[in-house]
């Protein structure tokens, strides 16, 4: 079964707008982390975000983490063309050795 | 640095075969973890190697298996393959330093494709 669940499954945005795509998870973590994948590529690490945390930023990037409901969001803002493609959320348990428990994704599609 | 590298990209074998896949880390990247990607079940954990050791591995049969070299690089071995085996199979390197405790950089794949 998967720890994370993205909401929505799919999003369609113009350039210029924001998307905000969120997470939900199972049990207790160490981090939460944000990946991007184009098109059947590899994974491009986003952001990491730990359980003591509850903001974090990166350029274009605004992580949120809530432990006590168990999600966390993440927005890109001002959407370009290129920011089209799936969004993963990860979770890291602690004592979990080299495991991240993936969501579904978020298919985003940013049109100019 | 030079990023996680796989190969081959791209492979396509018969069932009841066997394969081999390959992943360099990260230079100073010591773990090493795989995972199997397909549309119905998404992301899934394979194993994880830490300095030629297995630490952590998922629910896969036994077909699948790994192993860790001293210079960190890796490999993946799958036998006698089925046709549910096709996937982009991923590799992920994570560096020493324990604040980055699973931070994991992706290589971009090997599709596996078993006709």
């Amino acid at each position: 079964s998967q720890q994370g669940e993205e909401d929505p499954q799919a999003l369609s945005i113009q350039e210029g707008e924001n998307a905000t795509m969120n997470c939900s998870y199972k049990t207790s973590i160490n981090n939460l982390q944000w990946y991007r994948q184009n098109s059947g590529r590899g994974l491009v690490h986003l952001i990491l975000i730990r359980s003591n945390e509850r903001e974090k930023h990166s350029g274009r990037l605004r992580v949120t983490l809530d432990t006590s409901k168990k999600s966390s969001s993440l927005l890109i803002t001002a959407s370009r063309a290129a920011d089209t493609a799936s969004y993963f959320c990860a979770t890291a348990l602690t004592d979990s050795w080299g495991k991240l428990q993936f969501g579904a994704g978020t298919q985003v599609v940013v049109t100019p | 640095k030079a990023g996680v590298t796989q190969t081959p990209r791209y492979l396509i074998k018969t069932r009841g075969q066997q394969v081999t896949l390959s992943c360099s880390p990260i230079s100073g990247h010591r773990s090493v973890s795989w995972y199997q990607q397909t549309p119905g079940q998404g992301l899934q954990f394979l194993f994880e190697y830490f300095s030629e050791t297995q630490r952590n591995k998922g629910n896969f049969p036994g077909r699948f298996s790994g192993r860790q070299f001293s210079n960190s690089r890796s490999e993946m071995n799958v036998s006698t393959l089925e046709l549910g085996d096709s996937a982009l199979y991923l590799c992920a390197s994570s560096p020493p330093d324990p604040s980055s405790y699973n931070e994991q950089f992706f290589g971009p794949g090997t599709r596996l494709t078993v006709l």
